[in-house]
């Protein structure tokens, strides 16, 4: 069975800090992506990364960057966290091509 | 720009009351269509994916189907525990790797 993991299920951090999301997952997967999910928005794609040290820009990628170091890994970055980046924050994995994208339980992100 | 709706927005059933959630799409060329469903506060979960017009799949109580412009998840004889919000994407064959495009979802509720 495919496992991806969020390093926090809740989070609360003050506007302004710096925040970490990490997802692990222990496929061996070439893809993984960020989204976060808001009431009314859906499922929005931040940032995408197909191989170590390389990443791509989603649809909403202001605010943020990423960090693939590893295969397995691969952490979002808010570099100075607002209160409009309050979301639900779910990492995904693939094995790349037309293969399916699966989820990890997701972070609940609160900026206050 | 690709493009999915789902309709309705919400659906309420009473146990047994078998329906069908659609999905519109538009999409430069379609390399794959998926269903997710999704627990309150949890990770997508996948379901199914279609490849092509025609295409069916079947899992339990659901089956799923798919034509050119669109894909319907039939829920026969549903149960209190199919409630849940239903995700639908699409997977363009253009474009980087396994980028998905969401549809915003549509939230089942199941009364006993």
């Amino acid at each position: 069975d495919v496992k991806v993991t969020q390093s926090s299920r809740y989070l609360v951090k003050r506007t302004g800090e710096k925040v970490f999301l990490e997802c692990v997952q222990d496929m061996d997967h070439e893809n993984m992506f960020w989204y976060r999910q808001d009431p009314g928005l859906g499922l929005r794609l931040i940032y995408f990364s197909y191989d170590v040290k390389m990443k791509e820009k989603g649809d909403i990628p202001e605010g943020y960057s990423v960090s693939r170091e590893k295969k397995e890994r691969f952490s979002l970055i808010l570099e100075s966290a607002s209160t409009n980046q309050t979301s639900m924050y779910l990492c995904a994995s693939s094995a790349g091509g037309r293969e399916t994208q699966y989820f990890g339980p997701g972070t609940r992100l609160l900026v206050l | 720009e690709d493009q999915v709706t789902q309709s309705p927005e919400a659906l309420r059933l009473q146990e047994g009351e078998s329906s069908s959630l659609n999905c519109s799409y538009t999409v430069s060329g379609l390399r794959g269509l998926f269903w997710y469903r999704q627990d309150p506060g949890k990770g997508p979960e996948f379901l199914f994916t279609l490849y092509s017009a025609g295409e069916e799949k079947e899992k339990e109580r659901l089956k799923a189907t798919l034509t050119k412009k669109e894909s319907f998840l039939h829920i026969t004889a549903p149960k209190p525990e199919d409630s849940a919000t239903y995700l639908c994407a699409v997977q363009a064959r253009a474009g980087a790797n396994s980028k998905l495009t969401f549809g915003k979802g549509i939230t089942l509720s199941v009364r006993p």
